[in-house]
């Protein structure tokens, strides 16, 4: 089947101007994650998604990154008013968080990324 | 939260040389492990993973064996090939949950020469 998918694969923008960014999960993964990596910060978590909801926004670095996740499956990452240090390649992955025994466990499946450039 | 630590690189091979990539974790509970490897110009693919202590995970030849007692997972191939050239990342569930958001090593940076 399909793996994730992410559009557009290279976004260049301007400093101040807002981006949109898109995530199509693996169909029937409930759980979707957003990740950044950067040459100085490594592979950094910014959000993650049960279903429609949520539940971990610890990693957004600041008012300016916002993500929804909508039917459960396609999910947009919005950074506004992007700064230099926003460039970076967004990574999103998704899962089926399963139960082995009585421990949860998933394993992510990644997209190929966005590069995003703000000049 | 859990967290990894991963052997620092880059790491320069001849081909059919045998590798070994270490990774030491720091964790509550049992989570599972893994190994993800990113080529050039790619994204991340997962390339093997561990889901309890004494746990074997392998692909492509590639092998890592989830030790509790040395909280190791070291990532080993007997003969590499130019095509295995790509960054490493050694990963664990954060934040003392056994499934979730993925805390990363800095990544290892291989380069195998013909």
């Amino acid at each position: 089947g399909a793996g994730v998918s992410q559009s557009p694969s290279n976004k260049v923008t301007e400093k101040g101007k807002d981006v949109e960014l898109r995530c199509d999960p693996i169909s029937g993964h409930t759980a979707l994650y957003w990740y950044r990596q950067s040459l100085g910060q490594g592979l950094e978590f910014l959000i993650y998604f049960q279903g429609n909801s949520a539940p971990d926004k610890s990693g957004l670095p600041s008012d300016r990154f916002s993500a929804e996740r909508t039917g459960g499956s396609v999910s947009t990452l919005t950074i506004q008013r992007t700064q230099q240090e926003d460039s970076a390649v967004y990574l999103c992955a998704s899962s089926l968080i399963r139960t082995l025994g009585s421990i949860p466990t998933d394993t992510q499946y990644f997209g190929p990324g966005t590069r995003l450039t703000v000049l | 939260g859990n967290s990894v630590t991963q052997m620092e690189g880059p790491v320069t091979l001849s081909e059919e040389a045998f590798l070994t990539i270490n990774c030491t974790y720091t964790a509550t509970g049992y989570p599972s492990l893994f190994w993800y490897v990113q080529y050039p110009g790619e994204g991340l693919q997962l390339l093997l993973k561990a889901t309890k202590a004494d746990d074997k995970g392998s692909n492509k030849g590639f092998e890592a064996t989830y030790r509790k007692e040395t909280t190791s997972f070291h990532l080993e191939k007997g003969s590499v090939q130019v095509s295995d050239s790509a960054v490493y990342f050694c990963a664990l569930p954060s934040g003392g949950t056994s499934y979730g958001k993925l805390t990363f090593g800095q990544g290892t940076i291989l380069t195998v020469h013909p």
